[in-house]
């Protein structure tokens, strides 16, 4: 059985050019979680949809980061300028249920270095 | 608010025994505890809802004490395997989404 599937896994771009990154959750899970993860601030929740639904987006960084789930099984998360400061591990979650009392399941992660 | 953990890093010899702490600052809902290895993913370990419940997962287990607001993680019989870090998430206010500790690093060494 696939897991979630994230591409790319790395990502290396310039300061001021648009990053997409890509996921596909578990055929069936109908929550899927975008989380950073980096040295300083640890594994951060950033936004996270219920039924392709945005349900909490609180841990949005600021209005260059945008998300999108256009259908059960495929999600964006865009960065459009980006910035040095973005530089980070991205991963895509997915779970069956809600968040908070269900397995959520990681995928391999996007490498992402912003120069 | 991140859920602290404690301690920040354990060295322990193979068949050794470690626990590792998670603290909150507000009620808790659920416990999530997962390990994560170098350059790799996150992994479910064990989950533990409100209700005071203690789990086992064949030499780790986790409590889960919530009138302290706390969970710890058990881990018996080292082996080297275990090594990694490991995070607790925790679920508060019931919105469903977790929030990361900052991690446990432990290694296990022979």
């Amino acid at each position: 059985d696939a897991g979630v599937i994230q591409s790319p896994r790395h990502e290396v771009t310039e300061m001021g050019q648009e990053v997409t990154l890509r996921c596909k959750p578990i055929s069936g899970h109908n929550s899927l979680f975008w989380y950073r993860q980096t040295m300083m601030r640890g594994l951060e929740l950033l936004i996270y949809f219920n039924n392709n639904v945005p349900i909490d987006d609180s841990g949005m960084p600021e209005d260059r980061f945008s998300a999108k789930m256009p259908n059960a099984s495929f999600s964006t998360l865009k960065i459009q300028p980006s910035e040095p400061r973005d530089s980070a591990v991205y991963f895509c979650a997915s779970s069956l249920g809600t968040g908070g009392r269900s397995e959520q399941f990681f995928g391999p992660g996007t490498r992402l270095t912003v120069l | 608010q991140q859920p602290v953990q404690s301690p920040q890093a354990v060295i322990l010899r193979e068949g050794e025994d470690a626990v590792i702490n998670c603290s909150s600052s507000k009620a808790l809902y659920s416990v999530h505890w997962y390990r994560q290895k170098h350059g790799e993913a996150p992994v479910f370990l064990m989950i533990l809802l409100k209700g005071g419940e203690q789990k086992g997962h064949e030499k780790i287990s986790a409590s889960f004490n919530e009138k302290k607001q706390q969970s710890s993680l058990y881990l018996t019989a080292s082996q080297l395997s275990y090594s990694g870090t490991y995070f607790c998430g925790t679920e508060t206010g019931g919105g469903n989404k977790l929030t990361f500790g900052t991690g446990t690093q432990l290694k296990v060494e022979l």
